[in-house]
C-alpha cells in the first residue's frame, strides 16, 4: 500500500504555543489530505479537507484561525495549531487520498499534550 | 444523510475463534465506497479493504473475509482463526462518488477486538 509519513509522532508544548504538523505522501502524489482527531476510545473526527494549491475546508465547529493548514505541493500538507492550549491536547492523524483508488492512506498520527 | 453503524463496541474472543464485526451503513446515493481500516495500539490507520457499491463479490484475502450485502446494507468482516495480533479498533468507513464530498470517509465508531492467547 502507499505510505503516508505524519511528524512528530509526538510532542509536548507549553500553553501558548504553536506546533506544526507535517503529513507527507511519499510514493504517490495526493491532491487531496485529510486532517482528523481523535479523543481516547472514539471515533476518527474530520477537522479539514485540504486541497492542493487552494484554501482548505474546514468542519463545522473547527476553528480555521486555530487550526491553520497548508498544502503547498502534491505530496505534503501542514496543521498548525495556533497558541495551543490544554484543551486541544489529543491525537491527531493525516490522510492522503489516491486519485485513481479513492483510498485514503493515513499516517501514523501525531500525540499533542499541551501543558 | 450518510450513516455508518457499529453496534459492537467490543468484542473478546480467545485465540483460534472466529469472529464477525458487524457494519450497516446509510445512504441515498448508488454510487459509493465501503471500506475498513484497523487501528492497532501504536494508532495509525491500516487499509485493509475498499469495495464499490456495483461489486457485491465477497472478498478473502488469508484469514480475513469481507460479506457486502446491498439489500441490508451491510459490509460484514470476518477474521477466521483470530490471533493475538488481531487485536485492534476495527474502523468501518462509506465514502460517496459527488463531487463536493468526493473522498470523504464517513467512519463508525469502531469496534475494538481483543483476542486473548
Amino acid at each position: 500500500g502507499a505510505v503516508v509519513s505524519q511528524h512528530p509522532s509526538w510532542v509536548i508544548c507549553k500553553s501558548g504555543t504553536s506546533v506544526k504538523i507535517e503529513c507527507r505522501s511519499l510514493d504517490f502524489q495526493a491532491t487531496t489530505m485529510f486532517w482528523y482527531r481523535q479523543f481516547p476510545k472514539q471515533s476518527l473526527m474530520l477537522m479539514a479537507t485540504s486541497n492542493e494549491g487552494s484554501k482548505a475546508t474546514y468542519e463545522q465547529g473547527v476553528e480555521k484561525d486555530k487550526f491553520l493548514i497548508n498544502h503547498a505541493s502534491l505530496t505534503l500538507s501542514t496543521l498548525t495549531v495556533t497558541s495551543a492550549h490544554p484543551e486541544d491536547s489529543s491525537f491527531y492523524i493525516c490522510s492522503a487520498r489516491t486519485g485513481a483508488k479513492n483510498i485514503q492512506y493515513f499516517g501514523a498520527g501525531t500525540r499533542l499534550s499541551v501543558l | 444523510a450518510q450513516k455508518v453503524t457499529q453496534a459492537q463496541t467490543e468484542i473478546s474472543v480467545v485465540e483460534k475463534e472466529d469472529v464477525t464485526l458487524d457494519c450497516v451503513y446509510e445512504t441515498r446515493d448508488t454510487t459509493y465506497y465501503l471500506f475498513w481500516y484497523k487501528q492497532p495500539p501504536s494508532g495509525e490507520l491500516v487499509f485493509l479493504i475498499r469495495r464499490n457499491s456495483f461489486d457485491e463479490q465477497n472478498e478473502i484475502s488469508g484469514r480475513y473475509s469481507w460479506n457486502f450485502q446491498k439489500s441490508t446494507s451491510s459490509f460484514n468482516f470476518t477474521i477466521t482463526a483470530s490471533q493475538v495480533v488481531d487485536s485492534a479498533v476495527y474502523f468501518c468507513a462509506l465514502s460517496e462518488d459527488r463531487g463536493s464530498t468526493l473522498g470523504r470517509l464517513y467512519f463508525g465508531r469502531g469496534t475494538q477486538l481483543t483476542v486473548w492467547p
